[in-house]
Parts: C-alpha cells; structure tokens; sequence
C-alpha cells in the first residue's frame, strides 16, 4: 500500500485496551471539526465530527473530546480491534463558518497487537 | 453505487511529460477536491471545486491545472512533470448544504516522476 508516513507519531497499543489519539489546533475559532481513519492502500474515511458548541461527542466506539481552552482534541477508541489499525487525521475548516475546504493534521498511526 | 473513483491507480512519468487524472462520482455531490499525501505529511489540497464549470486554488496549487465540465468528473492534470510531483493523489467529494463537511474519498493514485 501507499506510504502514509513513514515518520508519524505511532500508538501502539493492546488488543482490547482503549486507545486516546490526540490533535491539537491552533485557530482559537475554528468551529468545527473532524476525525478520519486511513487504512494502508485506502482513502480516509469519516468517523466522527464535532462542532464548537460542544465538549464531547459518541459515537460507535468512538468519542471525540474537544477542550477549547487549551485547543486540543482527542479520539478515544474503546476495545480498540486490530482493525482499527489505520493513521487517523483531525482536520479543520481554515476559516470559521466556512466548510468548503478542509486543512488535516499530519496524522498519528495507531498500532493494535494481539 | 461506486462511490469515488480515480483513474489511472498507478502511473510513472518522466520528467517534463504531461497527465492527466480523472476523479468520479455518483453520488451527485457538488464539492470536489484533489488532495496530495507525501510520506510523513497530511492531506494537502491542491485545487477543489464547489459546482460544475467552477474550480478555485487550495494550499499547494502550482504545476497542476483542473477542470469541472461535469458535476460527476473533476480532472487533475500535470502539464510537465517534476520529480517533486511524486506523490499520492487523492480525490474527495462532499454534498453542500449542510453545516459540516462529510467528505468521501477515492482510493488513490500513486504517481512517480522520474
């Protein structure tokens, strides 16, 4: 499959256990943003998003925690699977109130060992 | 439905030749963007467009033009190639009108400029 980064920060973590992937921002108004996973040889994929009004947001498996005060965003994966073994992307719009485009962070892969 | 694709999935060119990269979709969406992935880096946006006949520069834009004749097909194309053109390419789609911004990926094309 395509490299997707041969030097990211890399999780590593156990079958089972829950995994906290981190991203920090740098726009104290951006509004709203998103999480997506890409697997080795595929395009990213939406998992979960989260607009500024909000803390937190579950989805399946999946919460998204959002601390505007230190402008920091963190994906929590429960019972991480080893499919869940992907580089995971927080991504922004570059302006507030403005969703044509995105801007996505470099990326940190999770590894997931039996 | 098929969602995203992109043509060619491989491609090696020389340098100062030119190509051409055809995104679809069937999802009658009205966003369309071209991404590039380099090892270690995130997604960077290369040129999208919001609607047919219209296209707009993203955050690395030179050496590539593109064209939106139809809603369903964006074209990427590279008029003389460079080694630093070497890269993933990957094309993505949205629906407008809502207030955030889902966006579906292709598979991919790996592109070598030697």
């Amino acid at each position: 499959g395509e490299s997707v980064g041969l030097h990211l920060p890399t999780l590593s973590v156990q079958e089972g256990d829950n995994s906290i992937i981190n991203c920090a921002y740098s726009n104290s108004a951006s509004d709203y943003f998103i999480w997506y996973k890409q697997e080795s040889g595929k395009g990213p994929q939406f998992i979960i998003d989260i607009r500024s009004n909000m803390d937190k947001r579950q989805g399946q498996r999946v919460t998204v925690l959002l601390n505007k005060t230190v402008k920091h965003l963190s994906l929590q994966i429960a019972a991480t699977q080893p499919g869940d073994s992907a580089v995971y992307f927080c991504a922004e719009p570059p302006q507030s109130h403005n969703t044509d485009k995105l801007i996505f962070g470099t990326g940190t892969r999770l590894q997931v060992f039996p | 439905n098929a969602g995203v694709t992109q043509t060619p999935k491989f491609r090696v060119l020389k340098t100062g030749q030119s190509m051409t990269l055809l995104c679809a979709q069937d999802m009658n969406h009205e966003y369309m963007y071209w991404y590039r992935q380099d090892p270690g880096m995130g997604l960077r946006l290369i040129h999208y467009s919001v609607g047919e006949g219209t296209t707009a520069k993203g955050e690395v834009p030179d050496g590539y033009n593109v064209s939106r004749l139809k809603k369903q097909n964006f074209l990427l194309g590279l008029e003389s190639a460079a080694p630093s053109q070497t890269s993933v390419y990957f094309c993505a789609s949205s629906y407008r009108g809502t207030s955030t911004n889902e966006q579906f990926f292709g598979p991919g094309t790996r592109l070598t400029v030697l």
